[in-house]
């Protein structure tokens, strides 16, 4: 596709649940980025992929949080027993790794832990 | 302590004015982007800057990369109601890194 897309745009969660979003980034794009917005303001970075492989996750909790960018399927961001502090609107950016490797960014996930 | 300071957080000005928006950095950095976000949206990527006092024109957007490489600043000439958002700026902060990292943000809303 043309644009980055992220599913779903809202997910609410009670305190403990399980929350999973989806990314598809643009074609042809090897590279993928999740970002963590809160308070409005502050981006945090999580994880990057080339390709399938982890890139970089040094912005990833060490527990709870996990992703995967597999072959033909979206890259997912999964959060195990999510807290309230969990609640941001989660990006995902897709980069062509060559050139100017200027970042596409969907249109977010907002995530509500209740 | 952030990597990137931008000031000011939030800015309430009339349709016409003028304004400036700064990014500030105790560290010296190869290229610095900024990059704009309209609720509901994510960030789309406005200017690179990449040259020590590189001036880049974006319509009425006027983008300084200072001649250190470890600020920029932002103007914009004639706000317009289109111009609300929140403003960022960004940086990789080290060789090899691809992910961002972000400033904390300029509020910008132009009241009609």
């Amino acid at each position: 596709g043309e644009e980055v897309a992220q599913t779903p745009k809202h997910l609410v969660r009670g305190e403990g649940q399980k929350a999973k979003l989806y990314c598809a980034p643009i074609k042809g794009h090897s590279y993928v980025f999740w970002y963590q917005q809160v308070l409005k303001n502050e981006f945090k970075f999580l994880i990057s992929f080339q390709n399938e492989n982890v890139f970089d996750e040094t912005g990833m909790p060490k527990e709870r949080f996990s992703a995967k960018c597999l072959p033909n399927s979206p890259c997912s961001l999964e959060i195990q027993a999510t807290k309230l502090e969990d609640s941001a609107v989660y990006f995902c950016a897709s980069s062509q790794g060559r050139g100017t490797d200027t970042q596409y960014f969907g249109p977010g996930t907002r995530l509500t832990v209740l | 302590t952030q990597l990137l300071e931008q000031s000011p957080q939030f800015l309430s000005i009339q349709e016409g004015e003028n304004l400036t928006v700064y990014c500030n950095s105790s560290s010296v950095f190869s290229s610095l982007q900024w990059y704009r976000q309209e609720p509901g949206e994510g960030p789309v990527l406005l200017v690179t800057v990449v040259t020590g006092g590189e001036v880049k024109k974006l319509k009425r957007l006027t983008f300084q990369f200072g001649d250190a490489r470890k600020d920029s600043s932002l103007h914009i000439t004639a706000a317009q109601p289109g111009d609300t958002g929140l403003y960022l700026c960004a940086v990789r902060p080290y060789t090899g890194r691809r992910a961002l990292t972000f400033g904390s943000g300029t509020r910008l809303q132009v009241q009609p």
